[in-house]
Order: C-alpha cells, then structure tokens, then sequence
C-alpha cells in the first residue's frame, strides 16, 4: 500500500467550477500535512499547511481527518491560474530534530477557459 | 518567506564527469534537507534525507555511492552526482524546512542536468 495515495486526476475543470483533491496516508504517527502546487517544469511552492480544526485561505480550504487519515483541499472558483499539480505531502518526526517527508504522486488540474 | 537556493541552475557535461549541486537555506537554519529527482511528466521523487553532522538516509533503489550526500552546515547541503550518465539527466531539486517551522518545507528552484 503505497503510503500517501492522491487521486489519479487529470482534473479538467471549467473556470468557476469548484474542486475537491482527496489525499489519504498510511502512518498513523505522521504530524503534520501540507498542500503544495508545482507548476510546469518548476519546484513545488507551499499552498497550505493543514490542521485538524480545518484551515481556509481565500478561494481554498483543507481539512485534516486524523481518525481516517484523510486529508482534503477544496478549491472555489477556480481560475486559470490555478491549473497546476497539487501534492499533498506527510511529514513524521524521527526524533534528534529530523523528520521524515512522504509525498504523493500529485494531483493535475486543468482549469478550463 | 524562508528562501532556499540552489546552484547551479543549469549544468550540460559529458558522461563519466561528476556534478556537484548545493542547496543552501539562505535565512534559516535546516538541520535536515530533502534532495528529490523529477524526470519529464513524472511525480517528484524524494531521494535522500539530508541531516546535518550525519550520514544522509536514501529512499530505496537510490544508491548511495552514486549520489554523494554532505551536509556540512545548517544552511548547506550539497548532492554530487558522481560519474553521471546520460540517463541520471533529470531535475534536482532540493528543500529544507526551518527547523521552528513544524516541517514546513522551502523548495529550491531546482537544478536541470543534462548528461550528453
């Protein structure tokens, strides 16, 4: 089972539409999950960190579900701008400082003129 | 924002030559670093773990004498691709995250190496 599973995408949307990218992970001890996009042929940029209490900013909202491991971001609107592939990355402390980072496969959208 | 920066940006070289990369956390300190590889129209695939003052943990089916790891600083990690060959042609990239900012991870721009 591979450890932080996305849906498969490609997500074509037309402008306006609203988006749901589903992220669920495997190890029950991870901490901390984030929301990045990596645009075309560059590095991934963090979009939101996500907490169990649900977090919001503008057009998008992630919600953490530690009980099922689940991890969801919700895009309102969307824009051209924001076809890109999302990852939804898992981190876990190994202790001494260091932590361990899982990422998954990605999610692409296509916003649609 | 935190920055990350990695040098160089872009290297061309011949088969057998060794390349050496380096990610720097340029207004933070990172005691851990993430160097992952993107081939075209691929996921991002992290390769190792980089501590500092200790041996880098790389993900498996990454070998370990071939992509040398060093991280001698809290803010510098380099990644040397040693005899490369043309199918170690990729996008490297590099993240570190501010060791106060819960795993919060700054990306650098990455660096595009194509062996001929």
């Amino acid at each position: 089972r591979k450890e932080v599973e996305q849906d498969p995408g490609p997500f074509n949307v037309p402008e306006g539409a609203t988006v749901a990218f589903n992220c669920t992970y495997s190890n029950s001890a991870s901490q901390s999950f984030f929301w990045y996009r990596q645009d075309c042929r560059k590095e991934p940029k963090l979009l939101m960190s996500v907490y169990s209490s649900g977090n919001e900013d503008g057009r998008f909202t992630a919600q953490l579900n530690r009980a099922s491991q689940y991890i969801s971001l919700l895009i309102r609107d969307s824009k051209l701008s924001d076809s890109a592939t999302y990852l939804c990355v898992v981190l876990a402390y190994s202790g001494a400082g260091s932590y361990q980072l899982t990422f998954g496969k990605g999610t692409k959208l296509s916003v649609i003129p | 924002g935190a920055v990350v920066s990695q040098h160089p940006s872009w290297v061309i070289c011949k088969s057998g030559t060794s390349v050496k990369i380096e990610c720097r956390s340029l207004d933070f300190q990172a005691t851990t670093m993430f160097w992952y590889r993107q081939f075209p129209k691929q996921s991002l695939m992290l390769m190792a773990t980089s501590n500092e003052g200790s041996k880098a943990t790389y993900e498996q089916g990454v070998e370990k004498d071939k992509f040398l790891i060093n991280h001698a600083s809290l803010t510098l990690s380099t990644l040397t691709v040693t005899s490369a060959h043309p199918e170690d042609s990729s996008f490297y990239i590099c993240s570190a995250g501010d060791d106060g900012g819960y795993g919060k991870q700054y990306f650098g721009p990455g660096t595009r190496l194509l062996v001929l």
